[in-house]
């Protein structure tokens, strides 16, 4: 079952800051928080990860609380491509290896 | 390399036919994963490889679906006597051994439609 919650959708405006919430207050120490997205049709892409602390790559920004409870992805000038489903997931530990499991995400849209 | 490979992109099929998708990682990884996802939700996690050993299967994977990695290098996934509930896009992603930065990279999916 998926660790996480996130809005059904969101609208942002074309050159504005799209923040995306994600609620995980059961996620484990160990755990990471991770970040897809996934354009009609098209297989997720990864966007970034983190554990506890902040991260920024090309794509997005990563702020995860203190506790670790909930976290928001930042995409700090939007555009229209990205409009887009956004996955919060937690990689949790499976036999040998790790797993991402899915919710039902966050359909972004980008207004122009 | 051009990341994950999945064949065919689509699939229709007749109900009670076996369909058999492929799946190509990326060349030195070394997990495999296949996914199912259904209209309007998330992927769903089916089953994992680590090399050509299947390490764990979801309770979603019914004895009707069978996957394989032979040579711990593709993968295919069979489905027998198909059900229309079986009509999904089925995803395949795979990464390399589990450190800090690993993510799993996607494929564009297999679309399946049973009629």
């Amino acid at each position: 079952d998926a660790k996480t919650t996130q809005p059904t959708s969101m609208d942002c405006a074309e050159g504005r800051a799209a923040n995306l919430p994600c609620n995980h207050s059961t996620i484990s120490g160990n755990e990471y928080v991770y970040w897809y997205r996934q354009i009609h049709s098209q297989g997720p892409q990864y966007i970034i990860h983190g554990l506890k602390n902040n991260e920024t790559n090309e794509m997005a920004s990563l702020i995860i609380t203190e506790d670790r409870k909930s976290s928001t992805l930042i995409l700090p000038h939007a555009t229209l491509r990205d409009t887009a489903v956004y996955y919060c997931i937690v990689r949790v530990a499976g036999v040998g290896t790790y797993k991402y499991i899915f919710g039902t995400g966050t359909r972004l849209k980008v207004l122009a | 390399d051009t990341g994950v490979s999945q064949d065919p992109r689509h699939k229709i099929t007749k109900r009670g036919q076996n369909v058999t998708f492929r799946c190509d990682p990326i060349s030195e990884h070394n997990r495999l994963y296949w996914y199912r996802q259904t209209l309007g939700q998330g992927p769903e996690f089916l089953t994992y490889f680590q090399n050509e050993a299947q390490l764990e299967k979801s309770r979603l994977l019914s004895d009707r679906f069978s996957a394989e990695r032979p040579k711990g290098s593709f993968s295919t996934l069979e489905i027998q006597r198909t059900e229309q509930g079986d009509s999904a896009m089925y995803l395949c992603a795979s990464s390399s051994p589990p450190r800090t930065n690993t993510e799993a990279f996607f494929g564009q999916g297999t679309r399946l439609t049973v009629v």
